[in-house]
């Protein structure tokens, strides 16, 4: 079973409207949930961390963590086209090696003008 | 300027060859990973380095072998290729590798096609 599980596979939405993502974890060890975007040829780059129950809020993007449910949520408002990108939800454990990040399918998404 | 510096970009392959993935990294990290991802796959953690040393290992092959010349080298060397190994290889780092919490730099990846 995916230990990282994302929807929706894929997403589009209007220039300027709110994209919201989602992510759940079946493995409660996970206390660290990363955001990472990857545009097409190249790598991930990591977008926002959220360790903490809450939100997280930085400059058009809010991630949203529940860790009793182990959901987290990434909401991008005012979505501009270079937002169209893969998005992965990553997270690792406690105490774990900081780079052995377990990754989600992705949700593609495609902001249109 | 790419700080991450994976090469080659593609590469092609026949079964049963070896291949050798080059990574740089200039962030004056300590700690390197590769990782994997492939058609029908999340990106897979392979292996992860802290101060040349090997930390973790999530593969179940022995064909993949990191090899870490110098702090800022992590190269994949790939034995005996099969199909099953076509993918895109991604070298990343961090600045340290304890705790959950660091940030992974990715660089731009090497595709392999295993025919």
């Amino acid at each position: 079973q995916q230990k990282v599980q994302q929807s929706p596979e894929s997403l589009s939405v209007p220039e300027g409207g709110m994209a919201s993502l989602n992510c759940t974890s079946s493995d409660r060890n996970f206390q660290y949930f990363w955001w990472y975007r990857q545009h097409s040829g190249e790598g991930p780059k990591a977008l926002m961390s959220i360790f903490s129950d809450g939100d997280k809020k930085e400059g058009r993007f809010t991630a949203h963590l529940n860790k009793a449910s182990l959901h987290v949520s990434l909401h991008i408002r005012d979505s501009q086209p270079s937002d169209s990108a893969l998005y992965f939800c990553a997270a690792s454990g406690a105490g774990a090696n900081t780079g052995k990040l377990t990754f989600g399918h992705g949700t593609i998404l495609r902001v249109h003008p | 300027d790419p700080k991450i510096i994976q090469k080659p970009k593609y590469l092609v392959a026949v079964t049963g060859s070896e291949k050798i993935l080059i990574c740089e990294q200039y962030l004056g990290h300590n700690a390197m990973y590769w990782y994997r991802q492939s058609a029908k796959k999340p990106l897979e953690f392979m292996f992860s380095y802290s101060y040349q040393k090997l930390m973790d290992n999530q593969t179940a092959s022995s064909r993949f072998q990191p090899q870490s010349s110098k702090k800022n080298h992590l190269d994949l060397q790939i034995t005996a290729l099969k199909p099953d190994d076509s993918a895109t290889y991604f070298c990343a780092s961090s600045q340290d590798g304890t705790g959950g919490t660091g940030q992974l730099y990715f660089g731009e990846g090497s595709k392999l096609t295993v025919l």
